[in-house]
């Protein structure tokens, strides 16, 4: 059980926007910063938001991160059937003092 | 290039123990913090360990605390992890990873990841 808690699928078609949610407590996400992570298949995370909302040099700016309280989001425009893979969000966590993944959300693109 | 590569990898039996190494290049290793990160065959991902630019601090997921040790040589740009009294919940690809600072609680993200390496823990 994560604790870090995805959404288990989301789906979309290309050109459209999809957002995938990422539910945390006050020793997570309410008090730190969340990371996103795609993995596609058959190869390693990589790393698509750092700090809630900033991309990394090489990531389109289709690609955009959010928090609101213990919640985060990432949103997808323009979807491309490349984006088809896991996704995953990350965050400290003060009670564990070590860091949380969610789940992973996978996301096809139909 | 920015590189991350690890191995050690292999199947082990229950209760033994095994080293993984993870050699990098492309950038200045001794500047920044190192994590490793295992994923059970179709799960998700597990945050397992991490160090510090210098050795300073360490931090262990509660699932390896106290069998797993993480270690760095920063002369030879290396990172590892030694496993001990390794269990079969502990099979999983594992992966090493850079940090965006030297610090492994900041908030800049694992940057840089291996390809992994593959432990399977059976009898």
């Amino acid at each position: 059980q994560s604790v870090l808690t995805h959404p288990p699928s989301a789906s979309g078609t290309p050109g459209q926007r999809v957002t995938i949610s990422c539910s945390g407590s006050s020793a997570n996400i309410g008090s730190n910063t969340v990371n996103w992570y795609q993995q596609l298949p058959g190869t390693a995370p990589k790393l698509l938001i750092y700090g809630n909302n900033r991309r990394p040099s090489g990531v389109p700016d289709r690609f955009s991160g959010s928090k609101s309280g213990t919640s985060a989001s990432l949103a997808i425009s323009g979807l491309q059937s490349e984006d088809e893979a896991d996704y995953y969000c990350a965050a400290w966590d003060d009670s564990l003092n070590g860091w949380v993944f969610g789940g992973g959300t996978k996301l096809t693109v139909l | 290039e920015v590189q991350l590569v690890e191995s050690g990898g292999g199947l082990v039996q229950p209760g033994r123990s095994l080293r993984l190494s993870c050699a990098a290049s492309g950038f200045t290793f001794d500047d920044y913090a190192m994590h490793w990160v295992r994923q059970a065959p179709g799960k998700g991902l597990e945050w397992v360990s991490a160090i510090s630019w210098n050795s300073g601090t360490r931090g262990y997921a509660d699932s390896v605390k106290g069998r797993f040790t993480i270690s760095r040589d920063n002369a030879k740009n290396s990172l590892y992890l030694q496993m001990n009294s390794l269990r079969s919940e502990d099979t999983a690809f594992y992966y090493c990873a850079k940090d965006g600072s030297s610090s492994w609680k900041s908030k800049n993200g694992f940057d840089i990841w291996g390809q992994g390496t593959m432990v399977t823990v059976s009898s």
